[in-house]
């Protein structure tokens, strides 16, 4: 079945230091879709992609930035971890056929930054 | 630019008995629409979507979600609830073609009293 993974599911990291969270999904999907979740906030768009080489930012991108390089990945990298950036994060896919395709979600990376 | 309100942030409800979750949206056109459940520690699953046609959506585990236009909500209902619905639901809003980002309400986590 295809699906959509994410690592590390767990990772406690420092303040300054660069992080990166991996997504892969073997969907075959054109779009891509990073979120942060935090109380009271519900989900966040971060970064997206459309397809190969293209890359968006969305709501809350500082701090953040993504690349593709392919269509099964698109990590997420944290260029100097902040606390404010304590969060759990969701990578979350979908086909690209027209609009209102449904987006299908990983299971969660909780950060913490120490 | 399209926005969801998801007024209520905690409902509790007996097991077996009714319940309605409610979502309005703020959105130019037709809209697509979609309810997600969250259990903890988990990703997004989708309950249902609507983006055409009859008004009233039937999804998994039970659910079903009206579109009323006039009032812009799409809430969401079930007849008699399981204490496995225990969760947190989410109202999504997507724009028409071109665009495949989803604007989520800030949820409502639903407790169920045995």
């Amino acid at each position: 079945d295809a699906e959509i993974t994410q690592s590390p599911r767990h990772k406690i990291t420092e303040t300054g230091r660069q992080v990166t969270l991996a997504c892969h999904q073997t969907w075959n999907h054109n779009n891509m879709f990073w979120y942060r979740q935090d109380l009271g906030h519900g989900l966040r768009l971060i970064h997206y992609s459309y397809g190969v080489q293209d890359t968006n930012k969305g709501e809350v991108s500082d701090g953040y930035s993504v690349s593709r390089s392919n269509t099964e990945d698109l990590p997420l990298t944290l260029e100097s971890a902040a606390s404010s950036q304590t969060s759990v994060y969701f990578c979350a896919s979908s086909a690209a056929t027209g609009g209102g395709e449904t987006q299908y979600f990983g299971p969660g990376t909780r950060l913490l930054v120490l | 630019a399209q926005s969801v309100t998801q007024p209520d942030i905690h409902i509790t409800v007996s097991e077996g008995a009714s319940l309605e979750l409610r979502c309005n949206y703020s959105y130019g056109a037709t809209p697509y629409l979609f309810w997600y459940v969250q259990s903890p520690g988990q990703g997004l699953q989708l309950l249902l979507k609507y983006f055409s046609g009859d008004t009233l959506v039937q999804g998994i585990k039970g659910f079903e979600a009206e579109f009323k236009r006039s009032q812009s909500s799409f809430n969401l209902r079930k007849p008699s609830v399981h204490w496995s619905d225990a969760a947190e639901y989410f109202c999504a809003v997507g724009a028409e073609a071109g665009s495949y980002q989803l604007t989520f309400g800030k949820g409502t986590k639903l407790s169920v009293i045995p």
